[in-house]
């Protein structure tokens, strides 16, 4: 059973950093690209970013480039997502999300973690 | 980039039938579009991708065959049949280019 469990939220300051982290669990990690998705409370869904399988290629949204870095150690099945420098228009839950490829490609997101609340403010 | 339109709520009577529309910006009507299950304090669950030829690959893990799709011009649908109790969701739709609707939340009456 495919299992994807966030964590690493919470309160964060405007400007400050945190860092979430998704265990996988069920399925060959390395195989897949896996991205972070969030939603902002009373509103919808938002692509932040993805990881191809390897790990050698990343892609972001324009909302957070330059800001996030997602990153991932296939030997500890685990996704990250630091956050630096994140402001109030950040606060969402953060769910990270699995790809049916090994590449990024195609959006579709097959499975999902419960996600993890983070909430920027002062 | 294409913009997803949903209507923000619906509902239907259980035991009923109800078809929930994801609709295109004009320009789009080649794309494909996903819909995605998301249970209230749950994460979402993939459902099925949809084209205009109707479902595009397979349907997510445990989905019932009560729940079916049709794309047409700029619109793409979900039906679910003989609505059940858990079937109460919000239901997003999302673009194979990584743009989501707002969201449609069912009711079951």
């Amino acid at each position: 059973e495919v299992q994807l469990v966030e964590s690493g939220g919470g309160l964060v300051q405007p400007g400050g950093s945190l860092r979430l982290s998704c265990a996988a669990s069920g399925f060959t990690f390395s195989s897949y690209a896996m991205s972070w998705v969030r939603q902002a409370p009373g509103k919808g869904l938002e692509w932040v970013s993805a990881i191809s399988g390897s790990g050698g290629s990343t892609y972001y949204a324009d909302s957070v480039k330059g800001r996030f870095t997602i990153s991932r150690d296939n030997s500890k099945n685990t996704l990250y997502l630091q956050m630096n420098s994140p402001r109030a228009e950040d606060t969402a839950v953060y769910y990270c999300a699995k790809s049916g490829t090994m590449v990024f490609y195609g959006y579709l997101f097959d499975y999902w973690g419960q996600g993890t609340l983070v909430t920027v403010s002062s | 980039q294409p913009v997803l339109t949903q209507p923000p709520s619906a509902s239907a009577s259980l035991g009923a039938s109800v078809t929930l529309t994801c609709t295109l910006s004009s320009g789009y009507s080649d794309y494909k579009v996903d819909w995605y299950q998301q249970r209230p304090g749950k994460g979402p669950r993939f459902v099925m991708r949809v084209g205009t030829g109707g479902i595009v690959g397979s349907k997510g893990d445990g989905i019932p065959d009560r729940f079916s799709v049709l794309g047409s011009g700029l619109n793409r649908y979900l039906t679910i049949k003989n609505i059940q109790e858990e079937d109460e969701s919000d239901y997003h739709c999302g673009t194979d280019h990584g743009v989501f609707g707002g969201g449609t939340k069912l009711t079951v009456l």
